[in-house]
């Protein structure tokens, strides 16, 4: 099956300080979903890319569509203390009887010092 | 609101008792989905539904059932098959007609089995 390989697996930074994680896969996505998940909680959507190519911004977050189809990157600017808990990936291939199944990588914990 | 609930939220169980995990949408979804938690791990696919009455296995259904009597609920239930339900179970909805479905998820229910 498909797999997603995350990293990385958790990140240590400073207040203020710029972040970047990425996924790559073995095979095509036709979308790529970036959550974030805080403790005991359920992840929450923070980005949606639909194109190879495409750069989208969410506030302080920006996430890339890779051109290949096979990776993607998530970069949070300006860290916060709240930005603390796990990232994950998600990607998503439109095809046969799995069109709505989404593969997750295993998240970046990111933990921000104040 | 429009929402994603899983009830209970913490649920303790004896080794070699069934467990039944309720998820219920009001976001009017097609689709809905289980998935398991487990530390430092990705989420992993129990079963997921496209329509009422039709439901499919994912990556690790074994030891668990699904029913999709209604399109608002999908309930998950953990048998005494299942060799190690101790997890975090998240329960997700999305859209079919958008091929590229964003995925919402509940709140979890955190099942530990003694």
């Amino acid at each position: 099956g498909q797999q997603l390989n995350q990293s990385p697996q958790s990140m240590f930074i400073q207040e203020g300080e710029d972040v970047s994680m990425n996924c790559t896969s073995s095979s095509i996505f036709n979308t790529w979903l970036w959550y974030k998940q805080d403790p005991g909680e359920g992840p929450v959507l923070l980005i949606a890319l639909y194109k190879a190519g495409e750069l989208t911004s969410n506030g302080r977050l920006t996430a890339q569509f890779g051109i290949t189809r096979k990776d993607s990157f998530l970069n949070i600017s300006a860290s916060i203390p709240s930005d603390v808990g796990i990232y994950f990936c998600a990607g998503q291939l439109h095809s046969g009887g799995s069109n709505y199944k989404l593969t997750f990588g295993k998240g970046t914990l990111l933990t921000v010092n104040p | 609101d429009g929402g994603i609930t899983q009830s209970p939220k913490y649920l303790f169980r004896k080794e070699g008792q069934n467990v039944t995990l309720s998820c219920e949408q009001n976001l009017n979804h097609d689709a809905m989905y289980w998935y398991r938690q487990d530390p430092g791990q990705g989420l992993r696919l129990i079963y997921y539904s496209q329509i009422v009455n039709d439901f499919q296995k994912g990556d690790i259904a074994e030891g668990y059932s699904v029913s999709r009597e209604k399109k608002e609920s999908f309930p998950l239930t953990v048998t005494s098959a299942q060799k190690n339900p101790t997890a975090f179970y998240l329960c997700a909805s999305s859209m079919v007609y958008n091929l590229g479905a964003e995925a919402f998820f509940g709140q979890g229910t955190r099942l530990t089995v003694v």
